[in-house]
């Protein structure tokens, strides 16, 4: 019944270590969306890849890197964690057209030690 | 760039009474999203709205699109313990690569049983 599924629900990393956190959506859509929410704050968008094209946000950070090698999954790889990137991350969806919804995952939340 | 403002910030309320929020933004929007969301859980897409001058209702939810494309509200009635959650407006402008949520600050709800 999953529509927009993300893995791990919580990650534990340390300071500067490598990160990959996994999304992966049964809706077949086109368009794949991570955002970073901090607490108590909207949700902000890193990038989205529109199939296999990648579209990088003016301000995210070159720490923040993303990878979808098929329609179903993609990943938000963080090179470096800081402890400011500790956060929810959120993956989102929709269709490729431009009026249609997103619709989101449970987000993982991601601690920096 | 585009801004929401949205209100109240928070609301606390007894169950059963009736609630109210609102955005406003600085330019126009093609599409409205109204988003509820749980503590450690993704936003939830509650109401979307296409038109300007449209007025949905989900159960005792209901919302507008304004007429200027510039606002929007959300009403709910009768509200319930489980209404308690943070919630979101969001405009889109629709954009052929993929659309971009531009998100309010969110309302956080409260209800006492």
């Amino acid at each position: 019944d999953a529509m927009v599924i993300q893995n791990p629900r919580y990650q534990v990393t340390q300071f500067g270590k490598p990160v990959t956190l996994s999304c992966s959506q049964t809706l077949n859509h086109n368009v794949m969306y991570w955002y970073q929410q901090k607490s108590s704050q909207a949700p902000k968008l890193l990038f989205h890849y529109y199939d296999k094209d990648f579209n990088n946000e003016a301000d995210t950070p070159d720490n923040f890197q993303s990878r979808r090698p098929n329609t179903s999954f993609c990943f938000l790889d963080i090179r470096s964690p800081g402890l400011g990137d500790a956060a929810m991350y959120l993956c989102a969806t929709s269709r490729v057209r431009a009026w249609e919804t997103q619709y989101f995952g449970p987000g993982t939340r991601l601690l920096v030690l | 760039g585009q801004q929401l403002n949205q209100s109240p910030q928070s609301m606390f309320i007894q169950e059963g009474e009736d609630v109210s929020m609102n955005c406003t933004s600085s330019s126009i929007f093609n599409t409205w999203l109204w988003y509820k969301q749980d503590p450690g859980e993704g936003p939830v897409l509650l109401i979307a709205l296409y038109k300007a001058g449209e007025l949905t209702s989900n159960g005792r939810l209901t919302a507008q699109f304004g007429t200027t494309r510039k606002d929007s509200f959300l009403n709910i009635s009768a509200s319930i313990p489980s209404d308690v959650g943070i919630y979101f407006c969001a405009g889109q402008l629709g954009e052929t690569s993929g659309s971009r949520l531009t998100f309010g600050e969110g309302t956080q709800l409260t209800v006492n049983p």
